[in-house]
């Protein structure tokens, strides 16, 4: 059981826009930022979103990140058949001191 | 060009140790805290252990404190996971990871198989 809650699986088909909640608490995405990450199997992730809502330098526009409260949200937009991939959300969990992902969302492009 | 390569993965039994090494070059090593991440087989990401610049200070998730030890090298720029009394529910691709400000670096991992 993750700290950090997100749909197992989400879907849409190419070019439409699609989001990815991420669910937490007070002691984490309540106090602190919010990553997300892009891992297509068997392939180290990829940081697609960093501190709540700025991407790094190369990823495109098209994905972008909020946060509300003790919550997440990645939205993708224009979808595209690369796009098909594994996302986590993350951030650091003051009352464990520790890093915590959520469980994950399998993204399948239709 | 930053570049992080782990080994030392390997199969081991249970209560086994296994050293992992993360051999880091293209950045300022000493000037970076660096992160160790697992993966078990067809599960999600997990954190496990981080370490300050200077060594100073750790944190490690709850499962695997009291068994595991990071450390680093600053010297030779490399990060290290001593793991002790090894369990079936440690076997994961382990990576290290460097994050500095909306820069994020990944190994290629290392897989560690805890079996009999």
């Amino acid at each position: 059981q993750s700290v950090l809650t997100q749909p197992p699986s989400a879907s849409g088909t190419p070019g439409q826009r699609v989001t990815i909640s991420c669910s937490g608490s007070s002691s984490n995405i309540g106090s602190n930022y919010v990553y997300w990450y892009q891992q297509v199997p068997g392939t180290a992730p990829k940081l697609l979103i960093y501190r709540n809502n700025q991407r790094p330098s190369g990823v495109p526009d098209r994905f972008s990140g909020s946060k509300s409260g003790t919550s997440a949200s990645l939205a993708i937009s224009g979808l595209r058949s690369d796009d098909e991939a594994d996302y986590y959300c993350a951030a650091w969990d003051d009352s464990l001191s520790g890093r915590v992902f959520g469980g994950g969302t399998k993204l399948t492009v239709l | 060009e930053v570049q992080l390569v782990e080994s030392g993965g390997g199969l081991v039994q249970p209560g086994g140790s296994l050293r992992l090494s993360c051999a880091a070059s293209g950045f300022t090593f000493s000037s970076y805290w660096m992160s160790w991440v697992r993966q078990a087989p067809g599960k999600g990401l997990e954190w496990v252990a981080n370490i300050k610049e200077d060594g100073s200070e750790k944190n490690y998730v709850d499962s695997v404190k009291g068994r595991f030890t990071i450390s680093r090298d600053n010297a030779k720029t490399s990060l290290y996971l001593q793991m002790n009394s090894l369990r079936v529910e440690d076997t994961a691709v382990y990576y290290c990871e460097l994050y500095s400000s909306g820069s994020d670096f990944w190994g290629q991992g290392t897989l560690v198989t805890v079996s009999s």
